[in-house]
């Protein structure tokens, strides 16, 4: 399978408990995101990266949230001192890019990594 | 603020019937425009991108259209399959990285 996959694809925790999601992209690409989605409504946009370098942040993304990609290849984000309000459906999404640094080309989802926070 | 809506926010229909889902935006200044359909623990899979260029788009049974002076666009699927039941997504992307996403439309097709 040579899509992107992420890990784990369900996460139970206790409320004040720290996580770890983990993404591994398409190898070719190089820009990777991560979006948050709850339950009926579309993905939320929280970061991305352009190889190891993370370019953006949204404001959705507290302190308590740190997302890395050391080496350009796959990512992390992890979330400290979980909230119930942080359950929802982690998505990771990588594309590649051209020359150009705005053009975002298609980008090619995950399945996502469910979080609840009991 | 740009807003991307979806309706209805769902839908049921006897297989073999042709259907429409719809997705109007704010703003025409739109670099393109996805769709998606968001099967339980599968993720995304993009079904159609439509550059501000174009018109429309079509893949299969699949036929995606952008009208951006009326800040709409809509999914066409010719004789719907219980396969096609899912949550179908309508995404704008701007000239920078940001998409905006709609809430989507839940699909049922009933055998």
């Amino acid at each position: 399978d040579t899509g992107v996959s992420q890990d784990p694809r369900h996460k139970i925790t206790k409320r004040g408990q720290n996580v770890t999601f983990r993404c591994d992209p398409i190898s070719e690409h190089n820009r990777l995101y991560w979006y948050r989605q709850t339950l009926g409504q579309g993905p939320e946009f929280l970061t991305y990266f352009q190889n190891e370098a993370q370019l953006e942040k949204s404001r959705l993304l507290s302190d308590r949230f740190s997302a890395e990609r050391p080496k350009g290849s796959f990512s992390t984000l992890e979330i400290q001192r979980t909230e119930q309000g942080d359950s929802a459906m982690y998505l990771c999404a990588s594309s590649s890019s051209t020359l150009r640094t705005l053009d975002h080309n298609e980008q090619f989802f995950g399945p996502g990594t469910r979080l609840t926070v009991l | 603020k740009q807003e991307v809506t979806q309706i209805p926010a769902a839908l049921s229909v006897p297989e073999g019937e042709n259907l429409v889902l719809n997705c109007s935006f704010t703003d025409s200044a739109i670099y393109n425009l996805q769709w998606f359909r968001q099967d339980p623990g599968k993720g995304l899979t993009s079904l159609l991108l439509i550059q501000s260029s174009q018109r429309e788009q079509t893949s299969g049974r699949l036929n995606a259209s952008l009208d951006k002076s009326s800040g709409r666009s809509t999914l066409y699927i010719a004789a719907s399959q219980p396969g096609d039941s899912a949550t179908y997504l309508c995404v704008r992307r701007d000239s920078n990285y940001q998409l905006i996403w709609g809430a989507g439309t839940k699909l049922i097709i009933k055998p």
